[in-house]
């Protein structure tokens, strides 16, 4: 089983629009969460860290649920600027290193 | 934006030739990251390092080797390309663990 599993989308949703999406990770002791966006062909950059309570960012809320071991990602008012494949990533308890999601891709059209 | 730098950016080289990948981070991080990633695919780590001569494999069995010799400059080598190396190469640091800067990556070919 993977450690980080994501639904890879697309999602194509309008301009304007509302999207959401989750991914769910195996380590139940994991303790840092994060999604990054990676625009096509370019290296990842941090998005936003995901905390305990929820946290929004402008148009971005991202919400953790321990119970289920999932992360959430929505994204508000989508611009066409939002298209890309965000990931989510997952810290190794006692470690250094991040686990890694193979994205979801969001394509937003005009 | 981040100061981590990779070269090439672009490298198109025969089978069995040797190449040395660069990274180099402004930054001052203890911990430097190799990742391997295929279009549409999660990320792999294939080495790490968090100081000058500590190196160790990450999780996806890699033909490459590394070496820290400096805190700035964390090059990956191949000794003997091979069409399966075809890949795109991403380098990583990070003062804490968790908040990874990435480089531009190399797009590595092997014909």
């Amino acid at each position: 089983r993977k450690e980080v599993e994501q639904d890879p989308g697309p999602f194509n949703v309008p301009e304007g629009a509302t999207v959401a999406f989750n991914c769910t990770y195996s380590n139940s002791a994991s303790q840092s969460f994060f999604w990054y966006r990676q625009d096509c062909r370019k290296e990842p950059k941090l998005l936003m860290s995901v905390y305990s309570s929820g946290n929004e960012d402008g148009r971005f809320t991202a919400q953790l649920n321990r119970a289920s071991q999932y992360i959430s990602l929505l994204i508000r008012d989508s611009k066409l600027s939002d298209s890309a494949t965000y990931l989510c990533v997952v810290n190794r308890l006692n470690d250094y290193k991040l686990s890694f999601g193979a994205g979801t891709t969001v394509t937003v059209r005009a | 934006e981040a100061d981590i730098y990779q070269t090439p950016r672009y490298l198109v080289i025969g089978t069995g030739k040797k190449i040395t990948l660069e990274c180099s981070q402004t930054m001052g991080h203890d911990k430097m990251y190799w990742y391997q990633q295929d279009p549409g695919m999660e990320l792999h780590l294939i080495h790490y390092s968090y100081g000058v001569n500590s190196t160790e494999k990450g999780d996806l069995s890699s033909e490459s080797t590394v070496s820290r010799i400096r805190t700035e400059h964390f090059p990956l080598t191949l000794e003997s390309a091979r069409p399966s190396h075809t890949s795109q190469y991403l380098c990583a640091s990070s003062e804490s663990g968790n908040e990874q800067y990435f480089g531009p990556g190399t797009r590595l070919t092997v014909t």
